[in-house]
């Protein structure tokens, strides 16, 4: 079984500063990783995945993240943000084989943006 | 191309109700999900669907919860009778191949139940 444990419940932060949203997992299989956005009264979008290469993944409106193995991290990180990117994220993992494409989600971070 | 489809978008209902949400995926993927989403919580997979065979149901509250995807379209879910902790965000999501691995899942909009 896979967990995924988001630290962070809320994340304020000034516009055009840095941030980081923390991600850490747990699975006794290998596992692929992601990160939705969630708008508010919308479904979830995909921001970014990693499956396999390089560790640092690039993402659509900015975003990357980097998949650490050893510490079972995938930190979601921008270098300045936009009102626009008030959200709630989620972080999830499913597994290589066996899981059949089921996502694992964490209970999600709010970000809020101020101006 | 059109995303995926859900309706109602909002419902309120008493408990012990019955009520049923209706999702139509993107054209041309196999596999289709239902999740819930509580406050405070993130999605939880209640049934995925690939066509129209179950591929897993384990989290999927039987005694209450059905549902069904005929013709492997598009997908119905049902609550009876409806709880007070069924309050709730219902998600349906899609993906395009049977593989089973790694493929990108398409988000509906959700239908936000509320029972009283």
């Amino acid at each position: 079984a896979q967990s995924v444990t988001q630290l962070d419940s809320q994340v304020p932060v000034f516009e055009e500063a840095p941030v980081e949203l923390r991600c850490n997992y747990s699975s006794s299989v290998s596992v692929y990783l992601f990160w939705y956005v969630q708008y508010p009264n919308q479904g979830l979008q995909l921001l970014l995945k990693y499956l396999s290469g390089s560790t640092l993944v690039k993402g659509i409106n900015g975003f990357e993240a980097e998949f650490n193995k050893s510490q079972t991290s995938f930190h979601l990180r921008k270098p300045s943000v936009h009102i626009s990117d008030t959200a709630e994220y989620f972080c999830a993992v499913t597994p290589f084989t066996g899981g059949g494409n089921k996502l694992t989600f964490g209970t999600g971070t709010q970000l809020k943006v101020e101006l | 191309e059109a995303g995926v489809a859900q309706s109602p978008r909002y419902k309120i209902i008493e408990k012990r109700q019955s009520v049923a949400f209706w999702c139509n995926p993107i054209s041309g993927h196999a596999t289709l999900y239902w999740y819930q989403q509580i406050l405070g919580q993130g999605p939880k997979l209640l049934i995925q669907f690939q066509n129209n065979g179950v591929v897993d149901d384990s989290q999927l509250p039987k005694d209450r919860f059905s549902a069904e995807r005929l013709k492997g379209v598009d997908s119905t879910l049902k609550i009876q009778p409806a709880k007070l902790e069924d309050s709730a965000v219902y998600l349906c999501a899609s993906s395009f191949g049977t593989s089973g691995r790694q493929e990108t899942q398409y988000f509906g909009p959700g239908t936000r139940l509320l029972v009283l």
